[in-house]
């Protein structure tokens, strides 16, 4: 197992296009998180799921924000209508059944809104 | 005020030196702690993760956690230049919630 995987890696968009991102967990991992972190800040929670259920989401996470993770394995982070404000490192971590030994996170897409 | 305060630093010392890293946290009802190195433009990598008051350690780090006072913190001991990088603390709730509150993350330098 590699770890958690990311793709892509960088992403250039107009403001307007709609972006999708993929997370890639480690396989024996039933929980997977978003994060998103802007420069010189800490990760900022956006969404989770155990296993294909999306249990919680931040109330950062705007309407142009979508999650999925059909079949529990695999997620996708969709934003629709990317603005400026957007363009940030997104993150992707996952955990087996809370919290205990920790999250492992992903490198992270970074976007960048133009 | 912010639920995970972390000085954002820089902090700057010498090969070899101890370096002490440290939090507060506002709520008493966050169970578990863990502390993350990042490299620039990398993944946040877990370096420390306790559930109690206490010392834990492993290899030249050190994670402290002092429930009463909620104060975190983290020593490392012997710094290498391998260590500059920035490092973030971490809380939680835990059970079904699945949300890590974060500090701003201290940049550490350390110089040969």
């Amino acid at each position: 197992d590699t770890g958690v995987s990311q793709d892509p890696r960088h992403k250039i968009t107009k403001r307007g296009q709609n972006v999708t991102f993929r997370c890639d967990p480690i396989s024996e991992h039933n929980r997977l998180y978003w994060y998103r972190q802007t420069l010189g800040q800490g990760p900022e929670f956006l969404t989770y799921f155990q296993n294909e259920a999306q249990l919680e989401k931040s109330r950062l996470l705007s309407d142009r924000f979508s999650a999925e993770r059909p079949k529990g394995s695999f997620s996708t982070l969709e934003i629709q209508r990317t603005e400026q404000g957007d363009s940030a490192m997104y993150l992707c971590a996952s955990s087996y059944q809370g919290e205990r030994g920790g999250y492992t996170f992903g490198s992270g897409t970074r976007l960048t809104v133009v | 005020q912010k639920e995970v305060e972390q000085d954002p630093g820089p902090l700057s010392v010498p090969e070899g030196a101890i370096v002490s890293l440290n939090c507060t946290y506002s709520n008493s009802a966050f169970q578990y702690f863990m502390w993350y190195r990042q490299y620039s433009r990398k993944g946040p990598e877990l370096l420390m993760y306790t559930y109690s008051s206490g010392n834990k350690e492993d290899g030249r780090f050190t994670a402290q956690v002092d429930k009463s006072s909620k104060y975190i913190s983290l020593f490392i001991r012997d710094s290498q230049p391998s260590d500059s990088a920035t490092y973030l603390c971490a809380t939680g709730y835990g059970g079904s919630q699945g949300n890590l509150i974060f500090g701003k993350g201290t940049k550490l330098s350390v110089k040969p």
